[in-house]
């Protein structure tokens, strides 16, 4: 079945210093969607950015990431880290092909320092 | 934006108690979902829904129990409930493929099984 790898379970970074967390899949469907959710405390996962498209780097509240089928892989980044930023960041995957199965990194919690 | 709101927000029961975790969602969105978020391992589908009456199979099943009765309502049953058990439970709705399967969770609701 559909798998996510999220490696890094913890990060920790000083503020200002660029963030790339790692995501990596496994499935079976060329059309699937990768998502970048994120949980900050006392608050409900929300979507952070999206993308079905290969090679097309998809940008939401400074944060940017782009799907490489070849790879399997759609990394977060950020170019410098906010205090704000800190919170758990869940990568995802949708099959899209009909059933709406929707499968969960175990996710990367991330700290920013001052 | 979507509205889910779960019911209770916070419960605990004895091993081998009966519990139901109630989910409903005023978007008119076909699917639906029952997560448990657990450090280390993420959010991990239970069950899902793509209609009243409809019921997926998740990758984590085992011990629950979950119906549609209707578009709106999504409940999740644990019988025998047990320490294992024990978790943050986020319910979440989507369109489907309509908006790239974007899911929109719920506040949550946190049981402990003593």
């Amino acid at each position: 079945g559909d798998s996510v790898t999220q490696k890094e379970g913890l990060v920790t970074l000083t503020e200002g210093l660029p963030v790339m967390l790692n995501c990596t899949y496994q499935t079976i469907y060329s059309n699937a969607f990768l998502f970048w959710y994120v949980h900050y405390l006392n608050e409900s996962p929300r979507l952070l950015l999206k993308s079905s498209t290969d090679n097309k780097r998809t940008e939401h509240q400074g944060f940017h990431a782009t799907l490489h089928k070849s790879s399997s892989s759609f990394h977060l980044q950020k170019s410098s880290a906010q205090l704000s930023d800190s919170a758990l960041y869940y990568c995802a995957l949708s099959e899209n092909y009909g059933n709406e199965k929707i499968t969960f990194g175990a996710g990367t919690k991330l700290t920013i320092k001052p | 934006e979507a509205a889910v709101t779960q019911s209770p927000r916070n419960k605990v029961t004895v091993t081998g108690g009966n519990v139901t975790l109630s989910c409903r969602q005023t978007n008119s969105h076909n699917y639906m979902y029952w997560y448990r978020q657990d450090t280390g391992h993420g959010l991990r589908l239970i069950h899902y829904s793509y209609g009243a009456g409809n019921l997926q199979i998740g990758d984590v099943p085992d011990g629950y129990k979950a119906t549609r009765t209707t578009q709106e309502d999504f409940f999740l049953l644990l019988e025998l409930a047990s320490p294992s058990q024990t978790s943050l439970y986020f319910c979440a709705s989507s369109d489907g493929t309509i908006s790239g399967n974007t899911l929109y969770f719920g506040e949550g609701s946190r049981l402990i099984v003593v």
